[in-house]
């Protein structure tokens, strides 16, 4: 089991609402993604960091933003929530370049 | 654009089988191949990687075959447990006509294995 990991698993929040989802992960690994992924789909990268204050756009627009301060954390925000933002968010890592990455166990986002 | 195709949707074996997985890569070269496996409401785990130069990998009762003149991937699962019910995922990257980072991975939809007693 990789040590990555992910909170909240589950949110549910109204229309307008600022939210940030907290990834972090103890293997040290430089490379960081957040993907999107609705049910019976494939996940689409939104977001990557090679490092500390390196950030890149992913394959997919999103209005989300992400930042990395320090290695082990990864956190994305979405300034202003709203229903077809609904989706499951995975956050990975991996060692810089290589692959394989390791996933955390997702948050669940519901925006009514 | 890359486009992954894998098999079909969903998959029913028997217990004891071998079940076949098949990933179909169309408009790109990549430099490596992987599997992974996702349970309903978690993220993907890691099984095999098969480079461009690798025709064949095992991993227990995993084995991955690799042909890039077919543009194809097999993902072998022997003597199948229920266990082993799960969407497997088959996951691209490096190589040429990938306009992303190296290290970025594009993931076809996933195949549903389920694995009947």
């Amino acid at each position: 089991e990789a040590d990555i990991y992910q909170t909240p698993r589950y949110l549910v929040i109204g229309t307008g609402k600022k939210i940030t989802l907290e990834c972090s992960q103890t293997m040290g690994h430089d490379k960081m993604y957040w993907y999107q992924q609705d049910p019976g789909m494939e996940l689409h990268l939104i977001h990557y960091s090679y490092g500390v204050n390196s950030t890149e756009k992913g394959d997919l627009s999103s209005e989300s933003t992400v930042s990395r301060i320090r290695t082990e954390h990864f956190p994305l925000t979405l300034e202003s929530a709203r229903p077809s933002h609904t989706s499951q968010y995975l956050c990975a890592s991996s060692e810089s370049p290589s692959p394989p990455q390791y996933f955390g166990p997702g948050t669940r986002l519901t925006v009514l | 654009s890359q486009k992954i195709e894998q098999n079909s949707e969903a998959l029913n074996i028997q217990e004891g089988k071998t079940a076949t997985l098949t990933c179909n890569y169309t408009n790109y070269s990549p430099a490596y191949l992987q599997w992974y496996r996702q349970d309903p409401g978690r993220g993907p785990v890691f099984l095999l990687l098969i480079r461009e130069n690798e025709k064949e990998k095992r991993k227990e009762r995993l084995k991955v075959t690799f042909d890039t003149t077919l543009k194809q991937s097999l993902f072998h699962i022997t003597a199948s447990q229920p266990a082993d019910s799960a969407t497997y995922l088959c996951a691209l990257g490096g190589g040429l006509n990938y306009g992303g980072s190296q290290g970025n991975l594009i993931f076809g939809k996933g195949t549903k294995l389920s694995v009947k007693p």
